[in-house]
């Protein structure tokens, strides 16, 4: 079947715009994380999404950062007035099923961005 | 707060020898331990999971791990090493105690197996 899905896989962007990153998650999966992940890092993680509703984003770095799963599939992660250093490959994650935290998580190929 | 260590940034080993990729963690309560693999130009692939019961979990593509309480860890084994297992491999951890559904991953161990 289908997996993780994101798109755009590259994003240039000039400092200052503002992008938004796509995630279809597995179908009928429950559960949506957002992580961002810099070269030679591991992923970090950024928010999560419990059906539509946000459950924790306690890792989005500030206000420009925000992220919706409006109708419990697809998510979007929108950063605003890009800055260089949001550089970074952007990843999505989800789970079959919901606030288990024993659940592995399935990840997309990510979104590579990079603000000039 | 949550913490995972891996201590080595690269391990190499001749295939057919043995492979243990260290994984040391810092939790509240008990730990939700993982591992995961990333191949080039890939999203991360799920390895195997320790969540509670015997120590010695056995998961994808002839790896094990080893969870130690005492000694905080969770090392990732094959008794015998591919070419093909030459990857990125992150461990990661949840603790049960703590707020929010935050999983924290370490910075990643690049194993190169030689033929």
């Amino acid at each position: 079947g289908a997996g993780v899905s994101q798109s755009p896989r590259y994003k240039v962007t000039k400092r200052g715009q503002d992008v938004a990153l796509r995630c279809d998650p597995i179908s009928g999966h429950v559960s949506l994380y957002w992580y961002r992940q810099a070269l030679g890092q591991g992923p970090e993680f950024l928010t999560y999404f419990n059906y539509e509703a946000q459950q924790d984003k306690s890792g989005l770095p500030n206000d420009r950062f925000s992220a919706e799963r409006p109708e419990g599939s697809i998510s979007t992660l929108t950063i605003q007035r890009t800055e260089q250093r949001d550089s970074a490959m952007y990843r999505c994650a989800s789970s079959p099923r919901g606030t288990g935290t024993w659940n592995e998580q399935f990840f997309g190929p990510g979104t590579r961005l990079t603000v000039l | 707060a949550q913490s995972v260590a891996q201590p080595e940034d690269q391990v190499n080993v001749a295939e057919g020898n043995p492979l243990t990729v260290k994984c040391t963690y810092s939790v509240s309560g008990n730990p939700y331990l993982f591992w995961y693999v990333q191949y080039p130009n890939r999203g991360l692939q799920f390895l195997l999971k320790y969540i509670t019961g015997d120590n010695l979990v056995k998961g994808s593509y002839g790896f094990e791990a080893e969870f130690n309480k005492s000694q905080t860890s969770f090392h990732l084994k094959k008794p015998s090493a591919l070419v093909s297992d030459s990857a990125l491999y992150f461990c990661a951890v949840r603790g049960t105690y703590t707020g929010g559904f935050k999983t924290i991953f370490g910075a990643g161990t690049r194993l190169f197996v030689k033929a």
